[in-house]
């Protein structure tokens, strides 16, 4: 079992729907990272979060700490917005090692 | 632009070739990290660098060889690679062990 898990793996949604993708990890963190990765391959750091919620235009990011889970919501989702999103926990160790998930690969559709 | 700079984009190289991939920051960061993204598998860490020392070698393959000369720029020196190899190599930087990772573009190399 991966130490950071995500759901769905793929997405496919209309545009303007709202949507969730969600994390869960096993071990204790320090912080959580989602990450937007283009087909390109280049990766942009959207949050680093390690308590509530924050947001950025239509991007929100939550962690419950105590469930060990995180969920990404996109508002109003534009077909600029297809890529693969990745969780990432940043663990507590001796140098804060980062470990991600696998990706949830999200399209959509005008 | 990320101010994280990677060098070449696309590498194409035989099983008995030398090459190298290069990675530069303009961030003022204090660590340096190379990731391998395969198909269908998570990023892996193989080098993390902290002022300029290593401090992470994930089980890397001696086959893989990392430089840092100094706090802005990170390499990966590459020598009798094998098919497998091929993947998505990226450089990431951040100030501090607890912050913001900040990417580059990635190497793209396919070993033939």
């Amino acid at each position: 079992k991966n130490e950071v898990e995500q759901s769905p793996q793929n997405l496919t949604a209309q545009e303007g729907e709202f949507i969730t993708i969600n994390c869960s990890y096993s071990v204790g963190i320090s912080a959580l990272h989602w990450l937007q990765q283009h087909p390109g391959g280049g990766i942009v750091s959207l949050f680093m979060l390690s308590s509530g919620k924050k947001k950025h235009g239509r991007l929100i990011a939550t962690i419950n700490i105590q469930e060990k889970h995180s969920s990404l919501h996109i508002t109003a989702s534009h077909p600029r917005d297809s890529a693969v999103y990745i969780c990432a926990a940043r663990r507590v160790t001796s140098y804060d090692k980062v470990i991600f998930g696998p990706g949830t690969s999200l399209s959509v559709i005008p | 632009e990320t101010g994280v700079t990677q060098t070449p984009r696309h590498l194409v190289m035989g099983m008995t070739n030398k090459k190298s991939l290069k990675c530069e920051q303009h961030l003022g960061h204090n660590a340096m990290y190379w990731y391998k993204q395969s198909a269908k598998k998570p990023l892996e860490l193989m080098f993390v660098y902290s002022l300029e020392e290593r401090v992470e070698n994930n089980s890397v393959p001696s086959r893989f060889s990392p430089e840092c000369p100094n706090s802005s720029h990170l390499f990966l020196h590459l020598h009798t690679l094998q098919p497998e190899d091929s993947a998505l190599y990226l450089c990431a930087s951040s100030q501090d062990w607890s912050r913001e990772l900040f990417f580059g573009e990635g190497s793209r190399l396919t070993v033939l």
